[in-house]
């Protein structure tokens, strides 16, 4: 079954800092990979696509690669700032005939970003 | 804009008990998800609805069914609850595309 995996637990940076996040998935590749921002007990809010045959999308201070041979995604908040504090997911899309596409999630991994 | 409504936003209830959570999906968006958060852990794809036909079912105990109604708003059923089900359910609904717009979740608790 696809499994996929979010580096470490907690990510602690300086505020300023680039925080970089990894996601790498295992067995199928997916046709697009989406990030999600997470709040304590709120659901989560899409922040960027990418698809398998695109390398890099940017959004605002937001970075997200997309590398098909490595099966993996990073993804870059620049100039990070305390307000971006968060769980961060990544999520795959599970491939089936149905019409919807659900999405598999990541263990996210929670970004803290200090003054 | 408007989001996604999930009602009610916190629920109690005993063991074998049974519960009924809503969702009302953003206008013009023709499917609905569902979501099983349990504390610390990622979000587990339930359930989906496509013009109010069931898409699409995962790691959904027998116990729950869900239905999505002609104006589109969806309930997922829950009964003969455990203690095991006390977590966040998220709605999400989608313009048939593949970005998913989260609902704020409904929190339930079984004691």
């Amino acid at each position: 079954s696809q499994k996929i995996e979010q580096n470490s637990e907690a990510l602690n940076i300086q505020e300023g800092k680039t925080a970089t996040l990894t996601c790498n998935y295992t067995n199928y590749s997916p046709a697009y990979l989406q990030w999600y921002r997470q709040d304590p007990g709120r659901g989560p809010v899409f922040l960027l696509l990418i698809r398998e045959n695109e390398k890099e999308k940017r959004k605002e201070r937001l970075k997200v690669t997309f590398d098909t041979t490595l099966k993996q995604s990073l993804f870059h908040i620049t100039a990070s700032q305390p307000a971006d504090s968060a769980t961060y997911l990544c999520a795959l899309d599970l491939p089936d005939r149905s019409n919807t596409d659900k999405l598999i999630f990541g263990t996210g991994t929670r970004l803290q970003v200090f003054p | 804009a408007a989001g996604v409504i999930q009602s009610p936003r916190h629920l109690i209830k005993e063991k074998r008990e049974t519960a009924t959570l809503k969702c009302y999906p953003i206008p013009r968006h023709d499917t609905v998800y569902w979501y099983q958060q349990g504390p610390g852990q990622d979000p587990q794809f339930l359930i989906s609805f496509y013009e109010k036909m069931q898409s699409d079912k995962g790691s959904i105990p027998d116990r729950f069914s869900a239905q999505q109604f002609s104006d589109y708003h969806s309930e997922l059923n829950m009964s003969s609850l455990e203690l095991g089900d006390s977590a966040l359910y998220f709605c999400a609904s989608s313009p048939h595309s593949n970005t998913q717009y989260f609902g704020p979740g409904t929190r339930l608790t079984v004691l």
